[in-house]
């Protein structure tokens, strides 16, 4: 069983240009979540979605950050118009849809994104 | 989310035995506690979760106190391998889904 898959795991952008992040979640998890690790601090908690619906996108930026999670395909976080504050990793989460206990997220190896 | 306390760092010798101890007093009824680790350069990895009773699974024991204020997560034989950023969450469970709210973590040291 295929744990939650992120690609690319290093993305080099220069600034303005766009980023676009993948998750593909777990077999059988249809609800993603998005986390993203600024050097030197903590894991910070940016967007919550469920299979076509967001459903809490109380961390993320108001401005250039959108993420989706189409009813086909994996979950995407864009970036427009990336600025160098925004080099970090990018976490991917994952958690299942059925069982006793639901809220146990299962995390991809992170995309590394750079802004030159 | 309620908040957590955590030391900075451990550490410990390999083969000993490791506790890890989280400070949550303002914890709720319905707040499951969560350990999660993160090993350098890769992402977070769940480790355990409880509400009351002690847990034990392949990675780790969880001790919860009698009032829930505090918690001590327990490696039997600390390995090279378990050196990580350790991580005591506060979390509605059950049948919710929602965000993790890290804090800053114990950076654990295991020295050979």
């Amino acid at each position: 069983n295929a744990g939650v898959m992120q690609n690319p795991r290093h993305l080099v952008r220069r600034r303005g240009q766009e980023a676009r992040l993948r998750c593909s979640p777990m077999k059988g998890h249809s609800h993603v979540y998005w986390y993203r690790q600024l050097p030197e601090e903590g894991l910070k908690f940016m967007v919550y979605l469920q299979k076509e619906n967001i459903i809490d996108e109380s961390g993320m930026p108001k401005e250039r950050f959108s993420a989706e999670f189409p009813k086909e395909g994996p979950s995407i976080l864009r970036i427009q118009q990336v600025v160098r504050g925004d080099s970090a990793a990018y976490f991917c989460a994952s958690s299942p849809s059925l069982g006793t206990y639901k809220n146990i997220q299962y995390f991809g190896a992170g995309t590394r994104l750079s802004v030159l | 989310d309620a908040k957590t306390t955590q030391p900075n760092s451990m550490e410990s010798n390999e083969e000993e035995p490791v506790h890890l101890p989280c400070n949550h007093s303002t914890i709720s009824g319905t707040d499951y506690i969560h350990w999660y680790r993160q090993l350098p350069s890769q992402g977070p990895e769940y480790v355990i979760h409880g509400l009351t009773s002690n847990v034990n699974n392949r990675m780790a024991s969880l001790a919860i106190a009698e009032d829930r204020k505090s918690s001590t997560l327990i490696l039997h034989r600390a390995t090279l391998r378990d050196a990580a950023v350790y991580y005591c969450i506060l979390n509605a469970g059950g049948t919710s889904y929602g965000k993790l709210t890290f804090g800053q973590g114990t950076i654990l040291t295991v020295h050979p």
